[in-house]
């Protein structure tokens, strides 16, 4: 069973700091990585996607892949009210047609 | 851009008749493109991965006679809940795949989801 983990959360953090998400992810094989941002009642939209092990930044959100570890995180910089929201850490399932398996996400408080 | 749009965004219906929603990416093509369901302070819940031109895959658990899937262009696909229940009542959310250049990695795009309440 191919899953991937996320701390559910709330994960609470003051303004203007950095909010940092993790994500575990089980299949070895798995080649890309989907952060997603879902606000309450809204359908999830795609922030980043990251395949190469490192860091890849875009404004304030750098996504970090480590494929030793399985692990994959989102950092988000000076950290704004607007970004409360559930994270969600999406990897895409190896020879299963593209199919991308969610974790179940991580709400995030920021703290005015 | 990558624009996926649904329709109806909320529905409320009797119990015992048809629902259809549709997705369409409205300014690329999807030949893939997958439904979900999400019930309240849930997670995202994979129903079905939309081909077109070929019937759709169903995951384990959910009924593919009750749910039913039609993929009939690369720019549309219909999902109709029949005889629909209380318990169907849920969010039902699309999203449509677009490859990018290489075709190494493809994003997934999430339409603005519908919210149907079955009395």
């Amino acid at each position: 069973q191919k899953e991937v983990e996320q701390n559910s959360g709330p994960l609470s953090v003051p303004e203007g700091a950095i909010a940092s998400l993790n994500c575990t992810y089980s299949d070895r094989g798995s080649q890309s990585f989907f952060w997603y941002r879902q606000y309450s009642g809204k359908s999830p939209e795609l922030i980043m996607f990251i395949y190469s092990n490192g860091d890849k930044e875009d404004g304030r959100f750098t996504a970090q892949l480590n494929k030793a570890s399985q692990y994959v995180s989102l950092l988000i910089r000076d950290s704004q009210p607007s970004d409360s929201a559930t994270y969600l850490c999406a990897v895409e399932e190896r020879n299963r047609d593209d199919k991308i398996i969610f974790g179940k996400g991580t709400r995030l408080h920021i703290l005015p | 851009g990558a624009v996926v749009s649904q329709h109806p965004s909320w529905v409320i219906c009797k119990s015992g008749t048809s629902v259809k929603i549709e997705c369409r990416s409205l300014d690329f093509q999807a030949t893939t493109m997958f439904w979900y369901r999400q019930f309240p302070k849930q997670s995202l819940m994979l129903m079905a991965t939309s081909n077109e031109g070929s019937k759709a895959t169903y995951e384990q658990g959910v009924e593919k006679d009750k749910f039913l899937i039609n993929h009939a262009s690369l720019t549309l696909s219909t999902l109709t809940v029949t005889s629909a229940h209380p318990e169907d009542s849920s969010f039902y959310i699309c999203s449509a795949e677009k490859g990018l250049a290489g075709g190494f990695v493809s994003e997934q795009y999430f339409g603005p989801g519908t919210r149907l309440t079955v009395t």
